[in-house]
């Protein structure tokens, strides 16, 4: 079956590069997708990549993924102390949006 | 502004005393979700609905029901909660099951069943 593993807690200061790492085992994993969770809010889709692609970049966010080790990993460039939040790291086997399945979450706590 | 509404975001109860947590989309959306989320368990999806009258079991829907009469709708049921349903629970819905689609999340509402 589908498993999604995240560490769960991360400290980095401000300026700094985060980077949110995640494995999963389902191999016939066909979208990647990291979530936001800002506190006492529901989840925001920052972004996705598609499992033949080796990278994505959206302004400070960069998103590599390795098939061979099914590791995805989310760098934000320049953190600041708004990108404090819970990232999630979900996969699709379906092709589709409607069963995804969830990492546990890792916490991001920026410093000033 | 586009968004999904949860009611209520708070709610006390005892066990077996029957509620419902409404969940509305004005997106036009097909597709909506309902998941929990647990410290340590991270989101688990309860049901979900195609569309009007269509929905399915997500990987716990155990002591819960959900309706889809309506596109804009799609309220979650506990019939008789109980304290292990203590939990966060999150409304999403997309405007179809396309990968690429956006998944659109309620702010969600906590719950707490003594």
């Amino acid at each position: 079956g589908e498993d999604v593993e995240q560490s769960l807690f991360l400290s980095v200061r401000e300026g700094d590069s985060s980077v949110i790492n995640c494995t999963y085992t389902d191999s016939s994993s066909t979208y990647l997708y990291w979530y936001k969770q800002e506190p006492g809010a529901g989840l925001q889709l920052l972004t996705y990549i598609f499992s033949n692609m080796d990278m994505k970049q959206d302004q400070r966010l960069t998103v590599l993924l390795n098939k061979k080790d099914k590791h995805l990993s989310l760098r934000i460039a320049d953190t600041q102390t708004g990108d404090s939040a819970i990232y999630f790291c979900a996969e699709s086997i379906s092709g589709s949006n409607y069963k995804l399945t969830f990492g546990k979450g890792t916490l991001l706590t920026v410093n000033p | 502004e586009a968004q999904v509404t949860q009611n209520p975001r708070y709610l006390i109860t005892v066990t077996g005393k029957k509620l419902t947590v409404t969940c509305s989309q004005n997106m036009n959306h097909e597709y909506m979700s309902w998941y929990r989320q647990d410290p340590g368990l991270g989101l688990r999806q309860i049901y979900y609905s195609m569309n009007v009258e269509v929905t399915d079991k997500g990987d716990v829907p155990e002591g819960y029901k959900v309706s889809r009469k309506e596109k804009r709708n799609f309220p979650l049921i506990l019939e008789s909660p109980s304290p292990n349903q203590t939990s966060l629970y999150f409304c999403a819905s997309s405007l179809s099951t396309a990968a690429t689609d956006t998944q659109y999340f309620g702010p969600g509402t906590r719950l707490t069943v003594l």
